[in-house]
């Protein structure tokens, strides 16, 4: 069966300090992946996806990036965070062509 | 005018009761409906989805699509405490490779004993 892993599951950073998020699936082959952050009370906002290996594709322009090294690796980052970074960020998969998306347990990061 | 629209309540009833979750949405390309549920500080799990038009049911749960309204619904029979969370409606549209879903707001629902 497959399983995808995010960690941490907390963090919490200075202002102006880097942000590395990491989330791995298993079980599966050339998913689609996803990043996604959740403000309080409000709905997913997706970040980006990636259809494989280096391709990266941003829905929103901002201070994060991401990167896929690995066919099941998908990381999140950041040089400087602001405030406004703080949020629930969650990793999802898919099969490919398939719209159903799964996600993980999510990283609660707080900027302060 | 957002593409997806979800009431965030909160909605409060008493445990056994019926609860109907609704989203309505603008782009009449979409075709794949989903229902995620979230429990408090854990991510989505994804609990029904559909395709098209209809009707689908799995066990207290009932997932409904009207395409001609733009508006999709998920019915909970006999509510329990232990189905309150967050319930997000998301949807798609058939092509590209992409696989993005537009989500709605989440309903907070809250069961009581």
């Amino acid at each position: 069966s497959q399983t995808i892993h995010q960690w941490p599951a907390t963090l919490v950073q200075p202002v102006g300090s880097p942000l590395s998020l990491e989330c791995t699936v298993e079980g599966t082959s050339n998913p689609n992946l996803y990043w996604y952050r959740q403000a309080a009370g409000r709905g997913l906002q997706l970040l980006f996806y990636s259809v494989g290996i280096g391709q990266i594709s941003s829905e929103v322009p901002q201070n994060l990036s991401a990167s896929r090294p690995q066919d099941r690796q998908f990381i999140l980052s950041s040089k400087k965070l602001l405030l406004s970074d703080s949020g629930f960020y969650l990793c999802a998969w898919s099969v490919r062509g398939i719209k159903n998306q799964y996600f993980g347990p999510g990283t609660r990061l707080t900027v302060t | 005018q957002k593409e997806v629209e979800q009431d965030p309540g909160p909605l409060s009833v008493p445990e056994g009761a019926i609860v109907s979750l609704n989203c309505t949405y603008s782009n009449s390309a979409f075709q794949y409906f989903m229902w995620y549920r979230q429990y408090s500080r854990k991510g989505p799990e994804l609990l029904m989805y559909t395709y098209s038009s209809g009707n689908k049911e799995d066990g207290r749960f009932t997932a409904q699509v009207d395409k001609s309204s733009k508006y999709i619904s998920l019915f909970i029979r006999d509510s329990q405490p232990s189905d309150s969370a967050t319930y997000l409606c998301a949807m798609s549209v058939p092509s590209g490779n992409t696989g993005k879903l537009i989500f709605g707001q989440g309903t907070t629902l809250q069961v009581k004993p």
